[in-house]
Formats: C-alpha cells, sequence, structure tokens
C-alpha cells in the first residue's frame, strides 16, 4: 500500500513549457486535491475532484487544468509555465469526504525560470 | 468556509507539554475540527480531529470548548520530532465530496533540545 505518489519529485521549466503532474493514490479514495505550497505559506486548494468523472475548481485554478482519469489517478497539467508558479505542488486524496482524514503526497517542487 | 485563527509561531523545549490553540468563532455546528502537521520537506498528514468531546489518540490529545468557539491541540510531552507547523482546519461533512479545505498558514512549533 504506497498510499499517495506524485510524480515527478522535482521539475525545473521554463517559461512557456507545458508539463503535467501525475499522482496516483491506491487506497480506493472518492476524493481527490492538488494544492499549491508556496515558501512560508500555507496550502492554496487549486482544484479537487470529489468523485471520478467530476472536476472542480479550488481558490487558486487560473493556469492549470486537471484530469481525473480514472478513480486512482489525477493529474495537474501547466499548459504555459510562468515563474508566478514556482511552487511545492502536493496531491491529496480522501476516502469520503467529511469526518475521515486526508493523506498527502511527498510534494513536487517545480521551478519555473 | 468557516475560518480559524492561529498564532504563527510557538516555542517549547523537549519532553515538555505543548497546547496549540486555535479560534473558530464563527464554527457551524456541523462542522468538525481537524489538525493537522506538516514536517519539514513533507506532505502534511493528520493528527486528530473531533466535533463536541475532547479526544485523545497516539499522537495528541484535542480539547474542544464548550461553545466549540475554540480548541486546543496538546503534545503531552514534545520531541524534536514534532517540530513542524500545525493547522486547525474545519471540515463539514455535509459538504459531502464537494468540501474545500481551508490550510491556512498555521502555526510552527519549534522543540528547543
Amino acid at each position: 500500500n504506497a498510499g499517495v505518489t506524485q510524480t515527478p519529485k522535482f521539475q525545473v521549466l521554463k517559461t512557456g513549457q507545458s508539463m503535467t503532474l501525475q499522482c496516483a493514490q491506491d487506497m480506493n479514495h472518492n476524493s481527490m486535491y492538488w494544492y499549491r505550497q508556496d515558501p512560508g505559506m500555507g496550502l492554496r486548494l487549486i482544484y479537487y475532484s470529489a468523485s471520478e468523472g467530476t472536476t472542480d475548481k479550488g481558490e487558486v485554478p487560473n493556469g492549470y487544468n486537471v484530469s481525473r482519469l480514472n478513480k486512482r489517478e489525477f493529474s495537474l497539467r501547466l499548459e504555459s509555465a510562468a515563474p508566478s508558479q514556482t511552487s511545492v505542488y502536493f496531491c491529496a486524496s480522501i476516502r469520503l469526504a467529511g469526518v475521515y482524514e486526508q493523506y498527502f503526497g511527498p510534494g513536487t517542487r517545480l521551478t519555473v525560470t | 468556509d468557516a475560518k480559524t485563527t492561529q498564532p504563527n509561531s510557538m516555542e517549547s523545549n523537549e519532553e515538555e507539554p505543548v497546547h496549540l490553540p486555535c479560534n473558530h468563532s464563527t464554527i457551524s455546528g456541523t462542522d468538525y475540527i481537524h489538525w493537522y502537521r506538516q514536517l519539514p520537506s513533507q506532505g502534511p498528514e493528520y493528527v486528530i480531529h473531533g466535533l463536541t468531546s475532547n479526544v485523545n489518540n497516539r499522537m495528541a490529545s484535542l480539547a474542544i470548548a464548550e461553545d466549540r468557539k475554540s480548541s486546543t491541540l496538546i503534545l503531552h510531552r514534545a520531541t524534536l520530532r514534532d517540530a513542524a507547523v500545525y493547522y486547525c482546519i474545519l471540515r463539514d461533512p455535509i459538504q459531502g465530496g464537494s468540501e474545500k479545505l481551508v490550510f491556512g498558514k498555521g502555526t510552527k512549533l519549534t522543540v528547543n533540545p
């Protein structure tokens, strides 16, 4: 049981490049989330998926797209990276939103130059 | 979304108890109080949650005020490994998978040897 896994762990992009951050969970969880964390700040929700086939915007969705490929996988895409998207990105999942705890992945450190 | 207020930072000595406060004066009747912590360079991890009664688990205790407008996370004997940022979050299970967790800046706990 690997929990929540994220790839890659580190990435450096040039402004304007695109990339997809991958997230997978093997806990049969329904809901999945993408957060970003800037230095010294709390986490901010980018997008979430309450269940397979649904996605919705969070607090800071601009510049990102997501795909809930199946129940296990939830990807985050940057179509045209900007320096303001330099951050650490965390994926999380939860079996049943509400009482149950969220499980977080180890994060992806992204630098956009 | 109901908000929480926490001190930016706190310090403790090793093997002493630590009381981390959280104010949530606009909490609704269905909100659960959750605590997460984030160790350096890691994703957040669940610590404890409660609704009305005080709760204990192997990691910590949660004391909830009678009016539920505040709560306190108690680490009974702080260790160096407890140095982390602690987040107090309100979660409403009625929202089901549509809830948007709001992580503030949390409290950075420093544990002195």
